[in-house]
């Protein structure tokens, strides 16, 4: 177990609606970086929260927000659903002396969405 | 471009057998590569690292390479067990950017046979 925990494990919503997903980085880390994994594809990275700021932002629409609490906490907040954002959304938690260092990710177990 | 993985790979062992999934990464710039293995359900799970000023590392029962030349990973797994059935994915990273994001490979599906 890498101590990371996600909440929900499953969600099911409409188009159109919009979802919060949660993240407990593991004890210590300050970096959590998020990533959305289609069926049969490797994990897309969405974006990454370094001490409570967006440090860095993948190919995703704004539709897609973020934020990071003073306990590193983060959540995933997505407006306007769209059928193809169904996936399973994993969060990864690290240990970052700098922006950008490259620390070990340890992933959680992920949140499966799916979008009707 | 980044992880294209729309068919999945999958190598099949017997049990006992050797392993060996293989990468090909795709920026010359990168210099940390990760090993990860998902099972199905699940996050994926770190296996062993290697930084680009290395080209051999060993972990317990895995081993990973690194030829630069030819931009290839590779992951060794000795005396292949049941338990180490699951998706195996390499993933990239390059230092001195503003973001620590990883890349992913497409993914290989390990079928271990009793």
């Amino acid at each position: 177990e890498t101590g990371v925990t996600q909440s929900p494990t499953h969600l099911i919503k409409t188009r159109g609606q919009q979802v919060t997903l949660r993240c407990s980085s593991q004890s210590g880390h300050n970096t959590v970086s998020w990533y959305q994994q289609a069926l049969g594809q490797g994990p897309q990275f969405i974006f990454q929260y370094y001490r409570e700021e967006e440090n860095g932002r993948g190919n995703f629409p704004p539709r897609f927000s973020g934020l990071q609490f003073p306990n590193y906490s983060s959540e995933l907040n997505v407006n306007a659903l769209e059928l193809d954002d169904s996936a399973l959304y994993l969060c990864a938690s690290s240990l970052a002396g700098t922006a950008g260092g490259q620390e070990t990710q340890y992933f959680g177990p992920g949140t499966r969405l799916l979008v009707l | 471009g980044e992880s294209v993985g729309l068919h999945l790979p999958t190598l099949s062992v017997q049990e006992g057998d050797n392993s060996i999934i293989n990468c090909a990464y795709s920026n010359s710039a990168s210099d940390y590569f990760i090993w990860y293995k998902q099972e199905s359900g699940k996050g994926p799970q770190f296996i062993i690292d290697i930084r680009s000023n290395m080209d051999k590392r060993q972990g317990q029962r895995v081993t990973v390479l690194l030829n630069k030349t030819v931009k290839h990973l590779s992951l060794q797994i000795a005396a292949t067990q049941p338990g180490d059935s699951a998706v195996y994915f390499c993933a990239e990273s390059r230092h001195g950017g503003a973001t620590n994001k990883l890349i992913f490979g497409t993914g290989t599906l390990l079928a271990v046979q009793p």
